[in-house]
């Protein structure tokens, strides 16, 4: 079955710090991917999608993921993380063509940043 | 250009009644996706639909719920005889009927049932 996985449901960071979140997928085929943030209470935010093309794709807000097919993996990272990050950040992918863009979310990591 | 709209944000029932969620998809948007996000828990697919038309419920529970797109009017996903275990956060999506891959999503319907 096609499912999203994120290893990490809680990551703890100090503000300034590097961040990485992981995300596999498992898919016949590669899917298409997103990274999704989400505040409290609030719906979610794209952060940034790969169809195809270059492996690094750059978002908004800083963040950048990159795909790497040997791995099935799609892992955000972000240089410095700022205060402001802390939410809690789904993975997501769709087959595409009969999928009808069905998206299927990993189970969330949610980030704390400390000052 | 306003985003996806969802009212209310917030919705209290007890147990037997009738919920009704609405979404309206952003301009030009004619594909409209539901996800349920139960506590804990990530989000998962509901139903996908365009205009008039329901294209994959795949991820509808059996009974009580119903979803509909009319020609006029929001997106309607509607819950009968609610019980405690629907309560949960309802997201709605929307994307361009020529690039059906990306979506938008509104802000969520917290529904919670006494």
């Amino acid at each position: 079955a096609q499912s999203v996985t994120q290893p990490d449901i809680h990551i703890t960071v100090s503000e300034g710090a590097s961040l990485e979140l992981r995300c596999n997928y498992s898919y016949g085929a590669t899917p298409y991917l997103f990274w999704y943030v989400q505040s409290p209470g609030q719906g979610l935010q794209l952060l940034l999608k790969y169809f195809s093309g270059d492996t690094l794709v750059q978002g908004i807000k800083g963040f950048e993921a990159e795909f790497k097919r040997s791995q099935s993996s799609f892992n955000l990272r972000k240089p410095s993380v700022h205060w402001s990050d802390a939410a809690e950040y789904f993975c997501a992918a769709h087959a595409g063509g009969t999928s009808y863009g069905k998206l299927t979310f990993g189970q969330g990591t949610i980030l704390t940043v400390h000052p | 250009n306003a985003g996806v709209m969802q009212n209310p944000r917030h919705l209290v029932r007890r147990r037997g009644q009738e919920a009704r969620l609405r979404c309206s998809p952003m301009k030009g948007h004619s594909h409209v996706y539901w996800y349920r996000q139960l506590p804990e828990e990530g989000l998962k697919f509901m139903v996908y639909l365009q205009k008039e038309n329901i294209i994959d419920e795949s991820g509808m529970p059996k009974e009580r719920f119903s979803a509909e797109f009319p020609k006029e009017g929001p997106s309607i996903l509607r819950i009968q005889q609610v019980v405690r275990g629907d309560s949960a956060a309802y997201f709605c999506a929307s994307s361009p009927p020529d690039l059906a891959n990306e979506q938008f999503f509104g802000p969520g319907t917290r529904l919670t049932v006494l």
